[in-house]
């Protein structure tokens, strides 16, 4: 299992960036995933959820109305497209796997890609 | 919005046993996991479904989840278990993690 996110980087504030997550090493289109990040010096806070479909998703409150969670079966691929970015956004961004069968765990987490949100 | 709440720092002597809290409302009538997390590494996996291990997951860590408390047990503690330990659970369709847990091997 191999879960790599790219399209962090440094930011203004209100600005818009998108994050990926490329899967390999297992049947993506099986899986329900995550975005989960780490603000400096602070704890993991879970962000969104997707179904394996795509048709279900769930947002934290904290980000709800901004950042938008999407995948590409075809490519393997997750996205947090986000929106209206915030200081408070800085964090490292991690993509992270659901356990089979909606397990209500985290089983897999990418590398992380850092978002720098400042003027 | 529901909460956990764990003890900021453990400490523990090599070769002891650690003991690390997750406490949440009703938390026993949820599954409970638990996140081993080293700086600039990612986070894995140690327990989920409140008492599960997964594959490498060495058998000196063990949970349990009953009442409003979660556990997460390191038995013969190792230098190598130093880091940040998070719980984790759902709650209406929401992902919540505690406040994590800096275990220090002294």
């Amino acid at each position: 299992v191999q879960l790599v996110e790219s399209g962090g980087g440094l930011v203004q504030p209100g600005v818009s960036l998108r994050l990926s997550c490329a899967a390999s090493g297992f049947t993506f289109t099986t899986y329900s995933m995550n975005w989960v990040r780490q603000a400096p010096g602070k704890g993991l806070e879970w962000l969104s959820y997707i179904s394996s479909s795509g048709s279900t998703v769930y947002y934290a409150s904290s980000v709800k109305g901004r950042f938008t969670i999407s995948r590409d079966n075809a490519q393997n691929s997750l996205y947090l497209q986000m929106d209206s970015l915030r200081d408070e956004d800085t964090a490292v961004y991690y993509c992270a796997r659901d356990g089979p069968a909606s397990g209500y765990y985290f089983d897999f987490w990418g590398q992380g890609t850092l978002v720098t949100v400042s003027s | 919005s529901y909460e956990l709440t764990q003890p900021p720092s453990v400490s523990v002597s090599p070769g002891q046993t650690a003991s690390i809290t997750c406490s949440g409302d009703k938390l026993g009538d949820k599954y409970a996991s638990w996140y081993q997390h080293k700086p600039g590494q990612s986070p894995v996996l140690v327990i989920y479904q409140d008492t599960k291990r997964p594959s490498g997951i060495p058998e000196r860590l063990s949970g349990s989840n009953s009442g409003n408390t979660a556990t997460l047990t390191i038995s013969g503690t190792q230098a190598m278990d130093e880091a940040d330990y998070y719980c984790q659970a759902w709650d209406s369709s929401t992902g919540v993690f505690g406040g994590g847990t800096k275990l220090t091997v002294l």
